[in-house]
């Protein structure tokens, strides 16, 4: 059982929005902004999509957008494309460790 | 332009052990906090060890304490991980990951450690 809690799928047609959640507790994603997401894609490896809970790096589409209330956070992608479907993950500081979520696979209809 | 450079991996039987490297360049090692990560077959991402930027302070996951060590030499420009115990649930790619502020910006391509019988 992963320490962060994602649904295991999600989908949505080209064009639309989805929202991924990834539940904590108060000792990771509740205790520190520091939540990240990566997105991954089959035999590759994970990219980084989002950070510090809101932050995009350089290069990615500003259709990736995160946000975080309590201990949930959130990984919205707007304006669908094909090539956004793939594996995605959060992942939060938390102490000693760091902790990511099981994934949620986001088809893209 | 950064690079992170698995090797090591392979097959081994339960109880055995096997030594990980990650070849960073592109950047200055020393710097940086460096992590392990790892995914077993078809499952998610599970993060197993990191070492501070002089490798005098190191965590584990709780799976894999006592049995996994991480290490990292730094005029080499390499970061370690020494498994010993190996068990048929340690069996996953394993990731050499850069922390910059609590989040991984660079990944390497993963090394396969398969253990059987």
């Amino acid at each position: 059982q992963s320490a962060l809690t994602q649904p295991p799928s999600a989908s949505a047609s080209p064009g639309q929005s989805v929202t991924i959640s990834c539940t904590g507790t108060s000792s990771d994603i509740g205790g520190y902004n520091y939540v990240s997401w990566y997105q991954q894609h089959p035999g590759k490896a994970p990219k980084l999509m989002i950070y510090d809970v809101s932050e995009r790096p350089s290069g990615v589409p500003d259709r990736f957008s995160g946000s975080k209330s309590g201990n949930t956070a959130s990984l919205t992608v707007s304006g669908l494309q094909a090539e956004d479907e793939a594996d995605y993950y959060c992942s939060s500081f938390a102490g000693s460790k760091n902790v990511f979520g099981g994934g949620t696979k986001l088809t893209v209809l | 332009e950064v690079q992170l450079v698995e090797s090591g991996g392979g097959s081994v039987q339960p109880g055995g052990s096997l030594r990980l490297s990650c070849a960073a360049s592109g950047f200055t090692f020393s710097s940086y906090w460096m992590h392990w990560v790892r995914q077993a077959p078809g499952k998610g991402l599970v993060w197993v060890s990191r070492i501070n930027h002089g490798g005098t302070s190191t965590n584990y996951a709780d799976s894999v304490t006592g049995r996994f060590t991480i290490s990292r030499d730094n005029a080499k420009n390499t970061l370690y991980l020494e498994m010993t115990s190996l068990r048929v649930e340690d069996t996953a790619i394993y990731y050499c990951t850069r922390e910059n502020g609590w989040y991984y910006n660079y990944w390497g391509q993963g090394t396969l450690v398969t253990v059987s019988s």
